[in-house]
């Protein structure tokens, strides 16, 4: 089980390019969710999404755009960069749990990827 | 509204004393859930610890143990025994129950250096 992964590692752009950060987790979760830690700053939730196809906002989602395509990939996409976006970004993943099933629902969490927008 | 305090920024602890990390959180929610997480300087978020808030007792994991004061709604993380390797930001989170997201609300977290 490779767990939850993240693609790049790292990433310098210049302000005004685009990318797109991919996250890939084999754990069959059908919660998953995009981080954003800045220091001083905690952990602030972008766009989340609770199943195949669908999204939703976090606490700072302007200027980003997710997609979940498949149950196993979350992919976060930045059109146009800017300094402001310089951060390390998370991505996570948790279980739901069967219906009448307790789960922790715990998050596991990717490696992160720290980008610099210049 | 749902918020989680971490009054620490900082905090330091000699080896093999142990150590409590505080945490307090509001919500009007009565069924909800409390995390631990422990990012060392690699980065990565390991998740510790979880306390429910039916849950009867204190929740233990290892050395790691959960402080819960449903009252005062406080959930401290105590590290018994420090270890070098226990150096590290700390980070509270709290799920609301309600709701089919289980988003987590989280702290600013409390960077923990373990003297020799």
């Amino acid at each position: 089980n490779a767990g939850v992964t993240q693609t790049p590692k790292f990433r310098v752009l210049k302000t005004g390019q685009s990318m797109t950060l991919l996250c890939a987790q084999d754990m069959n979760h059908e919660y998953m969710y995009w981080y954003r830690q800045d220091p001083g700053m905690g952990l602030r939730l972008i766009h989340y999404s609770v199943g195949e196809g669908t999204t939703a906002k976090g606490e700072v989602p302007d200027g980003y755009n997710v997609s979940r395509l498949k149950k196993q990939n979350f992919l976060l996409g930045l059109e146009s960069a800017a300094p402001s976006q310089t951060s390390v970004y998370f991505c996570a993943s948790s279980y739901s749990g069967l219906a009448g099933e307790f789960s922790l629902g715990e998050q596991f969490f990717g490696p992160g990827t720290r980008l610099t927008v210049l | 509204a749902q918020k989680i305090t971490q009054t620490q920024p900082g905090m330091f602890v000699q080896e093999k004393e142990a150590v409590t990390l505080d945490c307090t959180y509001d919500t009007s929610d009565p069924s909800y859930g409390l995390f631990w997480y422990k990012q060392p300087s690699s980065g990565e978020m390991i998740f510790l610890i979880y306390q429910g808030s039916y849950d009867q007792q204190n929740a233990t994991e290892g050395r790691y143990s959960l402080n819960f004061q449903k009252a005062r709604k406080s959930a401290n993380l105590v590290i018994s025994a420090s270890q070098l390797g226990d150096s590290a930001m700390y980070f509270c989170a709290m799920r609301e129950n309600a709701g089919n997201n289980r988003k987590l609300i989280w702290g600013l977290g409390t960077s923990l250096a373990v003297n020799p």
